[in-house]
């Protein structure tokens, strides 16, 4: 069975300039998540969808970036326009089952992202 | 709301012997989920174990075990007979019960030494 997958592995753009991340859950999970880490900190939850529904974006740092689930299978995370902050690693991760009820999160290897 | 802290930036052990990596958290919640993940160097993070709250019997996992303390609300993760294939970032992570999201720990820079 294949993992979650996602693309591109490192982007590195100019400030300014957009990017759009992929994301391939694993087949039949129906939630999905995107988390960010930055500069060696904690990772911090973006947002979650079940199955194309957004449910929870509130980690969604402003309105640069778009987050969209396509007939509930594969996700896009796009940020436009691009700033020097949001350089980071993406994890996108996908699940059976919500954490808050024992569930175990699949994750992807990361995109990172460098803006310059 | 809910904050994990893992105040060990970095931990080191010699091969075959047993490290722990600590773990502490925040919350308000009666009954939670904690978790311990681990990211390889280049590699996808797996699930190493979980725990809920409400369990008072410490997980299990081969020779991965946690030390759940909820009075002080303290998740340390034991891993003994350590291997190679152990060195990883570690992180701790929690979740309310029902909750959509997990909160994680700065994360644990385990090396062993061979």
């Amino acid at each position: 069975e294949a993992g979650v997958t996602q693309f591109p592995s490192h982007s590195v753009i100019e400030k300014g300039q957009t990017v759009t991340l992929r994301c391939d859950p694993i087949s039949g999970h129906d939630n999905l998540y995107w988390y960010r880490r930055v500069m060696g900190k904690e990772i911090k939850f973006l947002l979650h969808f079940v199955k194309e529904s957004k449910q929870d974006e509130s980690g969604m740092p402003n309105n640069r970036f778009l987050a969209e689930r396509t007939g509930g299978t594969y996700s896009t995370l796009k940020v436009q326009p691009a700033e020097l902050e949001d350089s980071g690693v993406y994890f996108c991760a996908s699940s059976q089952v919500q954490p808050g009820f024992g569930g175990e999160l699949f994750f992807g290897e990361g995109s990172r992202l460098t803006v310059l | 709301a809910q904050t994990v802290t893992q105040s060990q930036p970095e931990m080191s052990v010699q091969e075959a012997e047993t490290v722990t990596l600590s773990c502490t958290y925040d919350t308000s919640e009666s009954d939670y989920y904690l978790f311990w993940y681990k990211q390889p160097p280049s590699r996808q993070m797996i699930l190493v174990i979980r725990q809920e709250a409400y369990k008072q019997q410490n997980a299990t996992e081969n020779r991965f075990s946690v030390n759940f303390q909820k009075a002080a609300k303290s998740f340390s993760l034991k891993i003994s007979d350590s291997q190679l294939g152990d060195a990883a970032m570690y992180f701790c992570a929690s979740s309310p019960e029902g909750a959509q999201k997990l909160v994680f720990g700065q994360g644990t820079r385990l090396t062993i030494n061979p």
